[in-house]
């Protein structure tokens, strides 16, 4: 099962919006409403951010949105703060032998 | 609150074994799948296994299939990974990591992650 492809990275100044793209097959991405999006900041363990596409947990910024159309899903990231500044991972449901593949990984810097 | 800690990492030669351990508080843990997901140095992170609420349903990436058993014990709230014929490639943190539901093979994600304990395969 090959990982999901993002972007390596994405920039952008406070305030602004950045989106990060997650691309699959229909096999995972497109085949499935099970998408979530994952924060990490250095040394620190991964933050759910995003569920099933859309959902954000209890306690996540409404500043963080997530949507799917075809075989790619996407994180936006409204209202850049500098604590948005981290890796970013998404990772989906697959009909494949493993249930879960994760992305490449997205770095986020605010300018 | 939430807490899940692992222990059990190490530096280990190739081809032995290691066992990991999380010990789990904060909310019902016979209620919910687990999942042991890893980082290897500088990498994406990898799902490694995972396991259903009542061990009824098992799974494991193609990599470790065969050599890693995923296993918990609900009534101590402790999940564990025996990992056998260890590799250069097994070196990584290894994460123990709550799923949102009770079934490992859902897809739904994982909610609440520990801070991951570090495995080292090397001569």
């Amino acid at each position: 099962q090959s990982a999901l492809t993002q972007p390596a990275s994405v920039s952008g100044s406070p305030g602004q919006s950045i989106t990060i793209s997650c691309t699959g097959t229909s096999s995972d991405v497109g085949g499935y409403n099970y998408v979530s999006w994952y924060q990490q900041h250095p040394g620190k363990a991964p933050k759910l951010m995003i569920y099933e596409v859309s959902n954000r947990p209890s306690g996540v910024s409404n500043r963080f949105s997530g949507s799917k159309s075809g075989n790619t899903a996407s994180l936006t990231i409204s209202g850049l703060q500098a604590e948005d500044e981290a890796d970013y991972y998404c990772s989906s449901y697959t009909s494949s032998s493993a249930p879960y593949v994760f992305g490449t990984g997205t770095k986020v810097t605010v300018l | 609150e939430v807490q899940l800690v692992e222990s059990g990492g190490g530096l280990v030669q190739p081809g032995r074994s290691l066992r990991l351990s999380c010990a789990a508080s904060g909310f019902t843990f016979d209620d919910y799948a687990m999942h042991w997901v890893r980082q290897a140095p500088g990498k994406g992170l990898e799902w490694v296994s995972g396991i259903s609420w009542n061990s009824g349903s098992i799974g494991y990436a193609d990599s470790v299939k065969g050599r890693f058993t995923i296993s918990r014990d609900n009534a101590k709230n402790s999940l564990y990974l025996q990992m056998n014929s260890l590799r250069a490639e097994d070196t990584a943190l290894y994460y123990c990591a709550k799923g949102r539901g009770y079934s490992y093979g859902y897809g739904d994600g994982f909610d609440y992650w520990g801070q991951g304990t570090l495995v080292t395969v090397s001569s």
